[in-house]
C-alpha cells in the first residue's frame, strides 16, 4: 500500500522569502511518481511539479523545486521567493506504477500563508 | 486549450434526494477520474475510466453511488439517495495515459451540501 505523509498541518512565510514543505512516503514499487498540487481558496487542484523515482537530478518548475531524496523517502517543495498568490493548501501525492498502484495517493496537505 | 470542465459548482440538496454531477475533461485524454475531497483532507479516488471503461471502481459506494462514461469522454457522477455525510468537494480529473509520470489534471470541483 502507498501513504503519503505531510506533517506540517499550516505555516506561515515571509513574502519573498523560500518556503519548505515536507512530504514523506512509503511504497513497495520500485518505480513510482511524485506529485505536487497547489489547491487555493477557489478548489481546483494546480498541478506544480513532477519527479520520477528513476530521475537522477532534482525537478524544478521556476520557482517550485524538489528536494527529493529517495534513501530517506521524502520529496520536499521548495517555493523560492514566495508571493502572495502562493497563499494556498499544497498536497504532496504519489502513483506507483503496478496495476493497483495507478491511482494518485495524496497526503493530508500543508497550508501556507504568505505574509506582506 | 481547456481545461477540465465540471459543473455544477456548488450544489444544495436535502437529505434522501438525488444529484448528479458532471465532467468533461481534457480534449485527447482518455482516462478519467472521480475523486471525492472531504474538508480539510486531500482527494481520494471514486472511480477511474479508461475511455469508457471503468477499471477501477473498488472505492465507490455502490449502494448509493453510480457513474458513466458514455462514448468515453464526459462523464457523470450519480448519488442516490444524498445522505448527510455525502457533504464535500466532488473533483474530476483526467490524463492522457495511466503510466506513473502522467500528470492528472483536475477541474475546479463541485461542492456539494446535503441539509
Amino acid at each position: 500500500a502507498q501513504k503519503i505523509t505531510q506533517t506540517q498541518p499550516g505555516m506561515f512565510v515571509q513574502e519573498k522569502e523560500a518556503v519548505t514543505l515536507d512530504c514523506t512516503y512509503d511504497t513497495s514499487d520500485p518505480s513510482y511518481g511524485l506529485f505536487w498540487y497547489k489547491q487555493p481558496s477557489s478548489g481546483e487542484m494546480i498541478f506544480l511539479i513532477y519527479q520520477g523515482s528513476y530521475d537522477q537530478q532534482n525537478a524544478t518548475e521556476g520557482r517550485y523545486s524538489l528536494n527529493f531524496q529517495k534513501a530517506r523517502k521524502s520529496a520536499n517543495l521548495v517555493i523560492s521567493a514566495s508571493q502572495l498568490g502562493d497563499s494556498a493548501m499544497y498536497f504532496c501525492a504519489m502513483r506507483g506504477a503496478g496495476a493497483a498502484g495507478n491511482k494518485l495517493t495524496f497526503g493530508g496537505g500543508t497550508r501556507v500563508l504568505v505574509k506582506p | 486549450e481547456a481545461g477540465v470542465v465540471q459543473s455544477p459548482r456548488y450544489k444544495i440538496i436535502e437529505k434522501k434526494q438525488p444529484v448528479a454531477f458532471w465532467c468533461n475533461p481534457i480534449s485527447g485524454h482518455n482516462t478519467l477520474y472521480w475523486y471525492l475531497q472531504n474538508l480539510g483532507q486531500g482527494p481520494e479516488l471514486l472511480i477511474r475510466y479508461e475511455n469508457e471503461e471503468a477499471v477501477d471502481d473498488s472505492q465507490l459506494p455502490k449502494d448509493r453511488f453510480s457513474a458513466e462514461r458514455l462514448k468515453g469522454v464526459d462523464s457523470t457522477l450519480k448519488i442516490q439517495p444524498a445522505e448527510l455525510g455525502d457533504s464535500a468537494v466532488y473533483l474530476c480529473a483526467s490524463s492522457l495515459g495511466t503510466g506513473k509520470e502522467e500528470t492528472q489534471y483536475f477541474g475546479p470541483g463541485t461542492r456539494l451540501l446535503v441539509l
